[in-house]
């Protein structure tokens, strides 16, 4: 099972709504990555989990929350979102940790605030 | 800081053609340098990781090099086919301190026409 699950696939929210995205790998990885794209651009790092430890924030707003419950799961929570935040956010994660290992991407979930 | 440039930005083949697209990154104190294809809307593939003390690397009809030396890395598709349409990313793995950043080039759209 090489598979990274995201859900929703798609999600539209309102600025005022709270909404959360999520991330599930079962290939016992142990890093875990948060990135978001806009369209026609590369993807752009938001945040790493290392042995389920918040290893890196790139300096996103504090808007996006995120989680890591369990060596399994990444969560993305989303509160006030502008129309500026809306992108495809993906989830990845890699086996050793994070400088030798192969990166494995969700589908993305495509976010839409309005 | 490293920069990842890809060339061409955009490419359109006929089918059964052999065909090369390039990376080249800035700093060549890297881990590790992967190949990804994107579909549209669609999450990230990968396609090859080359470790920074390896020359090359083969799937199928894909090889991809690195010469770090030089900071460059090409990904070679031979027998091009339809279903190869995609965009193509390179990313390269640096260390920075004690975190670990994956940078992207900004991709090649890769058209095979039938």
């Amino acid at each position: 099972d090489t598979e990274v699950t995201q859900t929703p696939k798609h999600l539209v929210m309102g600025m005022t709504n709270k909404k959360s995205l999520k991330c599930e790998q079962h290939m016992g990885h142990r890093a875990m990555y948060w990135y978001k794209q806009k369209a026609k651009k590369p993807p752009e790092l938001m945040f790493v989990y290392s042995y389920e430890k918040l290893s890196i924030n790139e300096s996103v707003p504090s808007r996006f929350s995120p989680e890591c419950p369990n060596s399994s799961l990444l969560n993305l929570h989303l509160h006030a979102l502008q129309p500026e935040d809306s992108a495809l956010y993906l989830c990845a994660s890699s086996r050793t940790g994070l400088a030798t290992g192969e990166l494995f991407f969700g589908e993305g979930s495509r976010l839409t605030v309005l | 800081k490293q920069e990842v440039t890809q060339i061409p930005a955009a490419l359109s083949v006929p089918e059964g053609e052999n065909l090369v697209l390039n990376c080249s990154f800035t700093d060549s104190a890297i881990y590790n340098l992967q190949w990804f294809r994107q579909d549209p809307g669609k999450g990230l593939t990968s396609l090859l990781l080359i470790q920074s003390s390896q020359r090359e690397q083969t799937s199928g009809r894909l090889n991809a090099s690195l010469d770090k030396s030089s900071g460059r890395s090409t990904l070679y598709i031979a027998a091009s086919q339809p279903g190869d349409s995609a965009t193509y990313l390179c990313a390269v793995m640096n260390s920075g301190g004690s975190n670990y950043k994956l940078t992207f080039g900004k991709g090649t759209l890769l058209t095979v026409n039938p």
